[in-house]
């Protein structure tokens, strides 16, 4: 199957700070990429759905300008969360869909705002 | 999207196959089945889906009634490994709608 990769897996930051999150396709281009966010012993929920070269079209309840999301080219997309808080702790996941329609995750990044 | 309903649990005894039930009674003509699982603290792995006819893979078995109703995925000669999260998902537009899915346990 298709190889997506997350980057960092983990990471630690601070109340206020910003943390950004790569999302890469390593051997297929993905025109449309889909952000995920997971809590403890839950299922993954859909954040948004990132379209290369166009805004990301976010789900009820997101803020847009918290969770900044950035794809400009077809093997990469950004989360980035903005002044992050204890309760953005969270697994982020990434997919890339493969034409027609599979979509391939990766791993995840764990993030810890203390 | 239409929604799923699996049983929330499963065992099974290694080298058995597993059969993991769902139910999409409102899947429309359109709409593919998915197969999702999820071990522990790893983003989903893609094991198979289908539209109408039965699909068969290197890891799975997907079994999709005439009607569309309900599936099943079926695990040959389940291993320790496959112990994980399964989740059934139908889609036809882009986006998957993850429910809660069945813990498969897989007992020696």
């Amino acid at each position: 199957g298709a190889v997506v990769s997350q980057h960092p897996s983990r990471v630690i930051c601070k109340s206020g700070t910003s943390v950004k999150i790569e999302c890469r396709s390593l051997d297929f281009q993905a025109t449309t990429m889909f952000w995920y966010r997971q809590f403890p012993k839950k299922s993954l929920m859909l954040m948004a759905t990132s379209n290369e070269g166009s805004k990301a079209t976010y789900e009820q309840g997101v803020e847009k300008d918290k969770f900044l999301i950035n794809h400009a080219s077809l093997t990469l997309s950004t989360l980035t969360v903005t002044s992050a808080h204890p309760e953005d702790s969270s697994f982020y996941i990434c997919s890339g869909r493969v034409f027609p329609e599979t979509q391939y995750f990766g791993p995840g990044t764990r993030l810890l705002v203390l | 999207d239409a929604k799923t309903t699996q049983p929330p649990s499963m065992d099974c005894a290694e080298g058995r196959a597993a059969n993991l039930p769902c139910n999409h009674s409102t899947i429309s003509g359109n709409e593919y089945v998915y197969w999702y699982r999820q071990i522990h603290s790893q983003g989903p792995q893609y094991i198979i889906h289908g539209l109408k006819n039965n699909e068969t893979n290197e890891m799975a078995s997907l079994i999709i009634t005439e009607d569309r109703k309900s599936s099943t995925l079926i695990l040959p000669h389940a291993t320790l490994r496959d112990t994980a999260v399964y989740y059934c998902i139908v889609s036809g537009a882009q986006k998957l709608v993850f429910g809660q899915g069945t813990r498969l346990t897989i007992n020696p």
